[in-house]
C-alpha cells in the first residue's frame, strides 16, 4: 500500500508565528492532495486542497505548497492563531480509497 | 458535518457483547467509509462501500462488521472478536468523484466497560 508520511507529529508555535507540516508520499499517480483539521471530539473537515499540476495555493491564512520532483507537499499558517490548534492530516487518493498521513498535533501558544 | 450524522456521540460496551454504530447520510454520495482513530495512529479504514449492497475490507476489517442496504445507511457493528474496540470511530462518504474530498461525521467513541 502506497504511504503517505506526515511530519512532524506535533508542534507548537507562538501566536503569530508560521507553522509548517510536512507530508511526503510514494506514488505519482496521485492527483489531489487535500489538507484536513480535526478538532477535539469532532470529524475532521476539508481545509484546503491542492492539484499536482499547481506548485502553490493560497487560501486565507493557510498556503499549500506542493514539490512535484521531491514527491513532497506542505501546509503552511501564517500569524498562527490559538484557533488554529487542532489536529493535522495530509491525504491523497489511492484507487477507491484516500490514504492518510498520522497526523500532526499543532498548539498555538497564547 | 451537517449532512453525516453518527450516533451515538457515547457508547460503552461490556464483555462479549456486540454493539453498532449508526452512520447516516443525506449527501447523496455513493461511497461511504469507517475509521478507527487511535491516538498517534492517524485514521485507519476498517470498512468502505461504493455501491448499495457491496462493501469491502479496508486494512484492519477483523472483528468488524459492515451492511450496506440503502444509499443513505452504512451501519458497523463491532463484535465480541475485536478485544481492543476502545477508540474514536468515524464514517465518511465521498461522491466518486475526480477532486472531491471526503465527508466526515463527527464520530462515536467507543469504550469498554
Amino acid at each position: 500500500q502506497q504511504q503517505v508520511k506526515q511530519s512532524p507529529q506535533s508542534l507548537i508555535v507562538q501566536k503569530g508565528g508560521i507553522s509548517i507540516i510536512n507530508c511526503a508520499y510514494e506514488n505519482t499517480a496521485f492527483d489531489y492532495f487535500p489538507w484536513y483539521q480535526q478538532f477535539p471530539g469532532k470529524g475532521p473537515a476539508l481545509l484546503i486542497a491542492i492539484r499536482p499540476d499547481v506548485s502553490e495555493k493560497k487560501e486565507g491564512r493557510f498556503t499549500i505548497s506542493f514539490n512535484k520532483s521531491a514527491k513532497q507537499f506542505s501546509l503552511h499558517i501564517m500569524d498562527s492563531q490559538p484557533g488554529d490548534s487542532a489536529t493535522y492530516f495530509c491525504a491523497a487518493p489511492q484507487d477507491d480509497k484516500i490514504i492518510f498521513g498520522k497526523g500532526t498535533r499543532l498548539h498555538i501558544l497564547p | 458535518d451537517g449532512g453525516i450524522t453518527q450516533s451515538p456521540k457515547y457508547l460503552f460496551r461490556k464483555e462479549g457483547q456486540n454493539v453498532t454504530l449508526s452512520c447516516e447520510q443525506n449527501l447523496n454520495h455513493d461511497a461511504m467509509y469507517w475509521y478507527r482513530q487511535d491516538p498517534g495512529q492517524g485514521l485507519r479504514l476498517i470498512y468502505y462501500s461504493q455501491i448499495v449492497n457491496d462493501f469491502q475490507k479496508g486494512d484492519i476489517a477483523e472483528g468488524y462488521s459492515v451492511s450496506r442496504e440503502k444509499k443513505e445507511s452504512f451501519p458497523l457493528t463491532v463484535t465480541s472478536a475485536q478485544k481492543n474496540p476502545t477508540a474514536f470511530y468515524l464514517c465518511a462518504t465521498h461522491p466518486l468523484t475526480e477532486n472531491q474530498p471526503q465527508h466526515f461525521g463527527d464520530g462515536t467513541r467507543l469504550s469498554i466497560l
